[in-house]
C-alpha cells in the first residue's frame, strides 16, 4: 500500500493552523497513524486508529479520516511542532509509511 | 518508563554481516510485538521486519527477506536483527519499535536508533 503525503513542505507561522494530508493507494480502514520526527530523534507516535491521540500528546493535534484519505491538523502551531510528520498504515503487510511532510517556519 | 535501546551498529563492508540488538525495559517484553524500521540518510521511514510477542510470527519487507532475520529472546528482553549480505543501500539508522499489542504492529515506543554504514 503506497502512502502519499501532501504537501512535501508546509510553511506556517507560529500560532497558525496546519493541515497535513495523506492518501493510501487502497483502503486501510482506520488502521492508520501519524508520527512526528525531529532531527536526530526517533519518531514519536502522535495519532493511532486514525483519530486517537497517543499518551501525552497535546489536544492541538487531531487526526481524522478513514479508508484512503486522512488528515492531521495542528490547531495552533507551537515552536516545538516544527518537524517532519509521517503517515503510516498498519492494515496490511508490508507496513508502509509516507515520505513525510516537513512543517517549517 | 518504557525504554528501547539499540546496539551493534557500525561500519561494515559490502557483503558483510552484522547483528543488531534492542533491549527493552519498563514493560513486559513478551507481551509486545516489535519491528525493525530503518531510515536512510535524509530519507523517510522504511519498515523492515516484524516479530510477534511470542516469536512465532514473522513478516519481512521484500528487499530484506532472505538476507535479514528477526528474532527475540524474551528471557533477556532482547530483540535481534541478523543482517547478512549487506549492501551499500542498507546504510541507515535502524530503529526498533514496540507495538502496543502482542500481535500486529504499529510503533508506540521507539528506540533512539543504531547507525549502520555499509561501505563499498
Amino acid at each position: 500500500i503506497v502512502m502519499t503525503q501532501s504537501p512535501a513542505t508546509l510553511s506556517v507561522s507560529p500560532g497558525e493552523r496546519a493541515t497535513l494530508s495523506c492518501r493510501a493507494s487502497q483502503s486501510v480502514g482506520s488502521n492508520f497513524a501519524w508520527y512526528q520526527q525531529k532531527p536526530g530523534q526517533a519518531p514519536r507516535l502522535l495519532i493511532y486508529d486514525a483519530s486517537i491521540r497517543a499518551t501525552g500528546i497535546p489536544a492541538r493535534f487531531s487526526g481524522s479520516g478513514s479508508g484512503t484519505e486522512f488528515t492531521l491538523t495542528i490547531s495552533s502551531l507551537q515552536s516545538e511542532d516544527f518537524a517532519v510528520y509521517y503517515c503510516h498504515q498498519y492494515n496490511d503487510w508490508p507496513r508502509t509509511f509516507g515520505h513525510g511532510t516537513r512543517v517549517e517556519i | 518508563e518504557v525504554q528501547l535501546m539499540e546496539s551493534g551498529g557500525g561500519l561494515i563492508q559490502s557483503g558483510g554481516s552484522l547483528r543488531l540488538s534492542c533491549v527493552g525495559s519498563g514493560f513486559t517484553f513478551s507481551s509486545h510485538a516489535i519491528s525493525w524500521v530503518r531510515q536512510g540518510p535524509g530519507k523517510w521511514l522504511e519498515w523492515l521486519a516484524y516479530i510477534s510477542g511470542t516469536g512465532k510470527t514473522e513478516h519481512y519487507e521484500d528487499s530484506v527477506r532472505g538476507r535479514f532475520t528477526i528474532s527475540r529472546d524474551n528471557s533477556k528482553n532482547t530483540l535481534y536483527l541478523q543482517m547478512n549480505s549487506l549492501r551499500v543501500e542498507d546504510t541507515a539508522v535502524y530503529f526498533c519499535a514496540r507495538s502496543p499489542y502482542r500481535d500486529g504492529w504499529f510503533g508506540d515506543y521507539w528506540g533512539q536508533g543504531a547507525l549502520v554504514t555499509v561501505s563499498s
